[in-house]
């Protein structure tokens, strides 16, 4: 039962372009959603966050949105640049501590 | 120390044999949980410390993983007898407490042959 999902196993963008990864929940219940970006032979690094009461959150090149009624969350980066190309994943937060993974995005950023 | 800490980064080990695997935890974040995360797959969390609370052991996958943490500080994960199965990157994070954001380390990859 995969709670958090993220459909596109991989995608492929140009230098300057805009990069829009997606996430899709089925928990109503979350609230709190946050975006890590994972380096090969390291672990993920915080990236941005939104509580379930926003439905934008913003900073710098990197703003997460969220649509609950669609129960679907998006992380835009603009302008990409190839020090983005990393594996993006998608987490929720339902109360407690524990967080639920999407399988992640691989996003290679083309100079 | 500046960041979460895990040892050893690397481990391979036969089937049926015990391992052992330490995570060092941010200082002053109470909050310590595990997951693991197998090939091409997202992270599948294993189980969650809070201070002094009974940990949240719902992640575990079986009664041959364990973990406890010490102190309030190290934390150790213990697979008995492991299995194939069981090869996967093992992460741990940490966060103060009633905080959302968790920061993790850099894992030990496990093998098992």
């Amino acid at each position: 039962d995969q709670q958090v999902k993220q459909n596109s196993p991989s995608l492929s963008v140009q230098e300057g372009r805009i990069s829009i990864l997606n996430c899709d929940y089925t928990n109503s219940m979350f609230d709190y959603f946050l975006w890590y970006k994972k380096y090969p032979a390291e672990g993920p690094t915080f990236l941005i966050s939104i509580s379930s009461i926003k439905d934008k959150n913003e900073d710098g090149r990197f703003t997460v949105f969220l649509n609950k009624s669609a129960k679907h969350l998006s992380l835009h980066i603009v302008p990409s640049q190839p020090g983005d190309s990393a594996v993006y994943f998608c987490a929720a937060k339902l109360g407690g501590g524990k967080l639920i993974f999407g399988q992640g995005t691989e996003l290679s950023v083309k100079p | 120390g500046a960041g979460v800490s895990q040892s050893p980064s690397n481990k391979v080990t036969e089937k049926g044999k015990d391992v052992e695997l330490r995570c060092d935890p941010i200082s002053g974040h109470t909050a310590l949980y595990w997951y693991r995360q197998s090939l091409g797959q997202g992270l599948e969390f294993l189980i969650y410390f809070q201070g002094n609370s009974a940990p949240d052991k719902s992640g575990l996958p079986s009664d041959r993983f364990s973990a406890e943490r010490t102190g309030g500080s190290v934390s150790t994960l213990t697979i008995q007898r492991t299995q194939q199965e069981d090869s996967a990157v093992y992460l741990c994070a940490s966060s103060l407490v009633g905080r959302n954001i968790q920061y993790f380390g850099a894992g030990t990859r496990l093998s098992v042959l």
